[in-house]
């Protein structure tokens, strides 16, 4: 059972391109999330999923675009990078309303934005 | 407004001793979870444990307890007989709310470092 996995591990981007975090999980989890990681902080939330088709904003949601069209795939797009956006990016799902309530996070994807 | 708070930056501990590290919660929801996850030095989210507001007994996971105070908003977690592999930063964390969502609140952390 593979998870919750997120490519790439690393990524250097130059001011104003853009990209797309991957992440995929094979638990059949309902609920999918986004969250950023900065120095001397806890993760902060970006974007979330309570099922295919729904997404909502989370504390951070500005400069990223996500979408859920299967229940596995949660992407997460960096419109027009910028140096603020410099920071480690988690993807966790968990189960939902019918089950346990933990969330499973992926490793973390390293983004320096140049 | 939620928030975790987390007030200890940094703590040291001897090995085979016990270790409390606390969290206080801030919340108007009557349904939330608490949890508390480890990140080791290589980057990754370690799920340790869980307590439901509505659970009346503290929860424990192994050498993992987490003294859960409803009254006073807190919930800190006891780590027991201390190993060199505990070294790590730790952060509490909270879903709230009618639908939970899967959304974690964090607090900012508390870097555990445990001496031989």
């Amino acid at each position: 059972n593979a998870g919750v996995t997120q490519t790439p591990k690393f990524q250097v981007l130059k001011t104003g391109q853009s990209m797309t975090l991957q992440c995929a999980q094979d638990m059949n989890h309902e609920y999918m999330s986004w969250y950023r990681q900065d120095p001397g902080m806890g993760l902060r939330l970006i974007h979330y999923s309570v099922g295919a088709g729904i997404t909502d904003q989370g504390e951070v949601p500005n400069g990223y675009n996500v979408s859920r069209s299967t229940t596995e795939d949660f992407p997460l797009r960096l419109l027009s990078a910028a140096p603020s956006q410099t920071s480690v990016y988690f993807c966790a799902s968990n189960r939902g309303k019918a089950g346990p309530a933990e969330a499973f996070f992926g490793q973390g994807t390293r983004l320096t934005v140049v | 407004a939620q928030k975790i708070t987390q007030t200890q930056p940094g703590m040291f501990v001897q090995e085979k001793e016990a270790v409390t590290l606390d969290c206080t919660y801030d919340t108007s929801d009557q349904s939330y979870g608490l949890f508390w996850y480890k990140q080791p030095s290589s980057g990754e989210m370690i799920f340790l444990i869980y307590q439901g507001s509505y659970d009346e007994q503290n929860a424990t996971e192994g050498r993992y307890s987490l003294n859960f105070q409803k009254a006073r908003k807190s919930a800190n977690l006891v780590i027991s007989a201390s190993q060199l592999g505990d070294s790590a930063m730790y952060f509490c964390a909270m879903m709230s709310g009618v639908v939970w969502g899967g959304k974690l609140i964090f607090g900012q952390g508390t870097e555990l470092s445990v001496k031989p």
